[in-house]
């Protein structure tokens, strides 16, 4: 069974530029997450997709941060403009329905993110 | 709120030595707990988890955890660490009943040989 995987694996771009990070969860789970850890910080919560749909997106730091999970399958995160600030690790995971097993989330290798 | 602290950042031990990370939470409810591990360049990887029963739990790559209620600890133990445990190691509490992980700051382990 294929794990979680992420694309692309690390990203240099230029402040106020765009990025689009992808995650492709494992096959059948309904439940995908995005985590960012920032330089030194602990990794935080950005948001959480049931199926297609957004379930909670409190994490998310502002309106420059764009998430999308078309169909249920794969997700998008995109950065537009990105900020220096922006930079770090992002941690995409998922999990399968159910009352505690879905508590139970596998993680994909992040993408590290560098604006300059 | 709900938090999670590794009081620990680096950790140091020798090869064969026993080990045992902190971890503290800050939850009102019965929490469900799990210790995660990240090895240089991959993801994280799920060590072991609490949910409710026996409070010492056993996990993958020979780690053991146990729950104490009273202490609001499930610290992180192995008997003889190997130079292949060394990583970074988390602690994460669900949050409430949406589901997402909060997060400890993480401990870094380093094996000497």
């Amino acid at each position: 069974e294929a794990g979680v995987t992420q694309f692309p694996s690390h990203s240099v771009i230029e402040k106020g530029q765009t990025v689009t990070l992808r995650c492709d969860p494992i096959s059948g789970h309904d439940n995908l997450y995005w985590y960012r850890r920032v330089m030194g910080k602990e990794i935080k919560f950005l948001l959480h997709f049931v199926k297609e749909s957004k379930q909670d997106e409190s994490g998310m730091p502002n309106n420059r941060f764009l998430a999308e999970r078309t169909g249920g399958t794969y997700s998008t995160l995109k950065v537009q403009p990105a900020e220096l600030e922006d930079s770090g690790v992002y941690f995409c995971a998922s999990s399968p329905s159910g009352k505690l097993i879905s508590y139970e989330q596998y993680f994909g290798p992040g993408t590290r993110l560098t604006v300059t | 709120a709900q938090s999670v602290t590794q009081p620990d950042i680096h950790i140091t031990v020798s090869e064969g030595a026993s080990l045992e990370l902190r971890c503290n939470y800050s939850y009102g409810a019965t929490p469900y707990l799990f210790w995660y591990v990240q090895s240089p360049g991959q993801g994280l990887q799920l060590l072991l988890k609490y949910f409710s029963g026996d409070t010492l739990v056993q996990g993958i790559k020979g780690f053991e955890a146990e729950f104490k209620r009273s202490q609001s600890s499930f610290n992180l133990r192995k008997p003889s660490v190997h130079w292949s445990d060394a990583a970074e190691y988390f602690c994460a509490v669900v949050r409430g009943s949406q589901g997402n992980l909060i997060f400890g700051k993480g401990t870094k382990l380093s094996v000497k040989p």
